[in-house]
């Protein structure tokens, strides 16, 4: 049963162009929305984040969007650069759940100088 | 502070033989999670505490993992009568309440022979 989704399992980005990153969710009591960044060998490292009170969340080049009534976030880099390529997961969480987090299967993105 | 610490990193043993794994959280961290991460997806939630206290255990969890945490600083992940299938990345994290922000360690890698 996968509440959040990554329909996309790569990308391929010109460098100094857009990425844009999709995820999809089920749980309409998810509240809180994460994401991840994720080289090999390392730990999950966290990106940036979004409330559901909010539909914008802007840091640097890296802008999350969410979309409630889709159910739908989506992540996008700009410019991307060629030390963005990693696997970026979307995870949500719900107060109610203590926190705990729902992975997507994540998306692997190259940026190509 | 360097962050979340897991040892070992990596971790080979024969089926049937029992292993242990620990988590060291980032020190004012009240909130430890174990997750674990197969080939090809996200993170899965197995289980998180809050300070000593273990708050909530997924059905991943069977009766060969136990996991503890009792002084509420570090935790031990254990897996009694390991199985090929238990063969997966091991992650955990901790997070500051109320903060949402989960930190992960590199992760123990797990491989049953």
């Amino acid at each position: 049963d996968q509440q959040v989704k990554q329909n996309s399992p790569s990308l391929s980005v010109q460098e100094g162009r857009i990425s844009i990153l999709n995820c999809d969710y089920t749980n309409s009591m998810f509240d809180y929305f994460l994401w991840y960044k994720k080289y090999p060998a390392e730990g999950p490292t966290f990106l940036i984040s979004i409330s559901s009170i909010k539909d914008k969340n802007e840091d640097g080049r890296f802008t999350v969007f969410l979309n409630k009534s889709a159910k739908h976030l989506s992540l996008h880099i700009v410019p991307s650069q060629p030390g963005d390529s990693a696997v970026y997961f979307c995870a949500a969480s719900a107060q109610y759940t203590g926190n705990q987090f729902y992975f997507g299967t994540g998306t692997s993105l190259t940026v190509i100088p | 502070d360097t962050g979340v610490s897991q040892n070992p990193r990596h971790k080979i043993t024969k089926r049937g033989q029992n292993v242990t794994f620990r988590c060291d959280p980032i020190s004012e961290h009240n909130r430890l999670y174990w997750y674990r991460q197969t080939l090809g997806q996200g993170p899965e939630f197995l289980t998180y505490f809050q300070n000593e206290a273990q708050l909530e255990k997924s059905r991943l969890l069977s009766d060969r993992f136990s996991a503890e945490r009792p002084k509420g600083s570090f935790s031990t992940l254990e897996i009694q009568r390991t199985e090929q299938g238990d063969s997966a990345m091991y992650l955990c994290a901790s997070s500051f309440l109320p903060d949402n922000e989960q930190f992960f360690g590199p992760g123990t890698r797990l491989t049953v022979l």
